[in-house]
């Protein structure tokens, strides 16, 4: 069975560029989670997708970040525009139903540094 | 609001020496706790879970017990291998259901 699968794994772009990561959750996991996961820090929930309604955006800052779940399945993570402090890496997970029960698939994060 | 404190990395030892990584929590409820793993190169997985107080959660030769009266969970592994370095996480689920995490302890095992 295919993992939580992510792209792209590394990207670096300058300050004030646009960038987008994009996320394919396990076959059918209805919920879908953004993660930011600073150097030497614990991931942090960005939002969280129950099927295609985010039922849980109240640490994504919505100045600059969006996410969107189109059909259900995948995800798409952008930031514009990216900031010096953007540099994190932005983990995707994937969870069975839509009770949380702490039990969450990760993929292997896209690493994002911005110059 | 709830949180997780885990004792800082990293922590070296030798193979088949004893692991102990501390955690302790902060919680208005009855929160579940999980420790999660992160292997070099690979995602983050979960590694075992407690649900209530006093389970025990297990798994690959890894074992955290639910102490309520402390508020804690620390992991224990009697004898560890090189394979076992990696970065550990603990963490609990919020009176929201939201997965928070500890900041992570590296652990880097050596022949």
């Amino acid at each position: 069975e295919a993992g939580v699968v992510q792209s792209p794994r590394y990207k670096i772009i300058e300050k004030k560029q646009p960038v987008a990561f994009w996320c394919n959750p396990i076959s059918g996991h209805n919920t879908l989670y953004w993660y930011l996961q600073n150097l030497g820090q614990g991931p942090e929930l960005l939002i969280r997708y129950e099927n295609e309604e985010a039922v849980d955006d109240s640490q994504l800052p919505k100045d600059r970040f969006s996410a969107e779940r189109l059909k259900g399945v995948d995800s798409t993570l952008k930031i514009q525009p990216a900031e010096l402090g953007d540099s994190a890496v932005y983990l995707c997970a994937s969870s069975a139903g839509t009770r949380d029960t702490g039990e969450l698939f990760f993929g292997e994060g896209s690493r994002l540094t911005v110059l | 609001g709830d949180s997780v404190t885990q004792m800082e990395g990293p922590v070296t030892l030798s193979e088949e020496a004893f692991l102990t990584i501390n955690c302790t929590y902060t919680a208005t409820g009855y929160p579940s706790l999980f420790w999660y793993v992160q292997y070099p190169g690979e995602g983050l997985q979960l590694l075992l879970k407690a649900t209530k107080a006093d389970d025990k959660g297990s798994n690959k030769g890894f074992e955290a017990t639910y102490r309520k009266e402390t508020t804690s969970f620390h992991l224990e592994k009697g004898s560890v291998q090189v394979s076992d370095s990696a970065v550990y996480f603990c963490a609990l689920t919020d009176s929201w259901g939201k997965l928070q995490f500890g900041a992570g302890t590296q652990v880097v095992v050596t022949p």
